[in-house]
């Protein structure tokens, strides 16, 4: 299976500040990244997708000036939340879509990052 | 918009115990895949299944995709109190460049000792 990193794993930061958070692919490349968030106990929700070299889509209702994402290249994904308020607290996931076969894809998660807005 | 309803939400059982989690949708997906999940790490895939009718069998957990791939079913046996966790499946499509994966609300599952 492949492997997803992320980085930091928790992060706690003043209301007002920005936040990068670092999503690597490790053994292989990812084409398309996805960020998603998630409150305790509940599924995943999925934010945005982003192609290596296009633009990231956003999913309705997800500011896309205040979650920046970068897919810089197929092996690392970037998501910045800008001017962070305590709302914006969440566990925030990265995941990358790895296509082995032929309509055998599947989709690899980070570990997560925690991020807790003061 | 594809829905994946999952069920039950919570179950708390002891160990030794048999379960059954359900997803079910009137779209068709596919591959359909489940993840487990423990608090503050993110989801660990079990399977992905692609074929309608599959049946893969993970020692103790045996996961099935209907038919029409409209619905998928994980059985555990004898549960164990390490299978404790938030159980999630996920449809995908096969939309090509606009591929996303749909999330069922995720079962909670508790195994006592």
């Amino acid at each position: 299976g492949a492997v997803v990193s992320q980085h930091p794993s928790w992060v706690i930061c003043k209301s007002g500040t920005s936040v990068k958070i670092e999503c690597r692919f490790l053994d292989f490349q990812a084409t398309t990244m996805f960020w998603y968030r998630q409150f305790p106990k509940q599924s995943l929700m999925l934010m945005a997708t982003s192609n290596e070299g296009s633009k990231a889509t956003y999913e309705q209702g997800v500011e896309k000036d205040k979650f920046l994402i970068n897919h810089a290249s197929l092996t690392l994904s970037t998501l910045t939340v800008t001017s962070a308020h305590p709302e914006d607290s969440s566990f925030y996931i990265c995941s990358a879509r790895a296509v082995w076969t032929f309509r055998t894809d599947t989709q690899y998660f980070g570990p997560g990052t925690r991020l807790t807005v003061l | 918009t594809q829905l994946l309803e999952q069920s039950p939400q919570f179950l708390s059982i002891q160990e030794g115990e048999n379960l059954t989690v359900y997803c079910n949708s009137s779209s068709v997906f596919s591959s359909l895949q489940w993840y487990r999940q423990e608090p503050g790490e993110g989801p660990v895939l079990l399977v992905t299944v692609v074929t309608g009718g599959e049946v893969k069998k993970l020692k103790r957990l045996t996961f099935q995709f209907g038919d029409a791939r409209k619905d998928s079913s994980l059985h555990i046996t004898a549960a164990q109190p390490g299978d404790t966790g938030l159980y999630l499946c996920a449809g995908g499509n096969s939309g090509g460049s606009n591929y996303k994966l749909t999330f069922g609300k995720g079962t909670l599952l508790t195994v006592n000792p």
